[in-house]
């Protein structure tokens, strides 16, 4: 089974709308991290956010925040009041067990931001 | 949040040569780093996880002489494409790991190599 999955290939939302992309996950330990990056068309993977599996509320960062419910190990981004800049790859990530453990990355979904 | 270079951002070279690509931690130190490489359009393929003082844990199917990986300082990690062939084409990617906090992995801004 897939331990991180994405199911929205390709996403489009209006410039200054909020935006949703999905993030699954499986696992069966107790303790893990889940990390969403984005990735512009540069290259360069850029770290949003991050929420640990003991953590009570969910994370924010500036426009970024995670939607973590963690019955439905789901895990999920949201992108209030998008901005041009945000056109780009976005990678939900997870690391299970202990620090310093690998990272699985999901397939990745392509925002783009009309103005 | 933490910066990690990497060197060269892009590079060519002839089949049969070998390539360095370095991988820097430069405000922390990074015990472990990993090596990704990435095809176009899609996601990022651990290569392997290095860590500083002893050799390179590699995934399954990756080959170990070929894709050789050093981790000699808490900030410096390199990998050596050797004898590449034009099928190494790719996105090579590096990541520390920061162990303050979260052990978030912050990201190089990669290298693009293309073997003629």
């Amino acid at each position: 089974a897939q331990k991180i999955t994405q199911t929205q290939p390709g996403m489009f939302v209006q410039e200054k709308e909020a935006v949703t992309l999905d993030c699954t996950y499986d696992t069966s330990d107790p303790s893990y991290g889940l990390f969403w990056y984005k990735q512009p068309s540069s290259g360069e993977m850029i770290f949003l956010i991050y929420q640990g599996s003991y953590d009570q509320q969910n994370a924010t960062e500036g426009r970024y925040s995670l939607n973590f419910q963690k019955a439905r190990k789901s895990a999920n981004l949201v992108i209030s009041a998008s901005q041009l800049g945000d056109s780009a790859m976005y990678f939900c990530a997870m690391r299970e067990g202990a620090p310093g453990n690998q990272f699985y990355f999901g397939t990745g979904t392509s925002l783009t931001v009309i103005p | 949040g933490a910066v990690v270079s990497q060197h060269p951002s892009w590079v060519i070279c002839k089949s049969g040569t070998s390539v360095k690509i370095e991988c820097r931690s430069l405000d922390f130190q990074a015990t472990t780093m990993f090596w990704y490489r990435q095809f176009p359009k899609q996601s990022l393929m651990l290569m392997a996880t290095s860590n500083e003082g002893s050799k390179a844990t590699y995934e399954q199917g990756v080959e170990k002489d070929k894709f050789l990986i050093n981790h000699a300082s808490l900030t410096l990690s390199t990998l050596t494409v050797t004898s590449a062939h034009p099928e190494d084409s790719s996105f090579y990617i590096c990541s520390a790991r920061d162990p303050r906090g979260t052990d978030t992995q912050y990201f190089g801004p990669g290298t693009r190599l293309t073997v003629l």
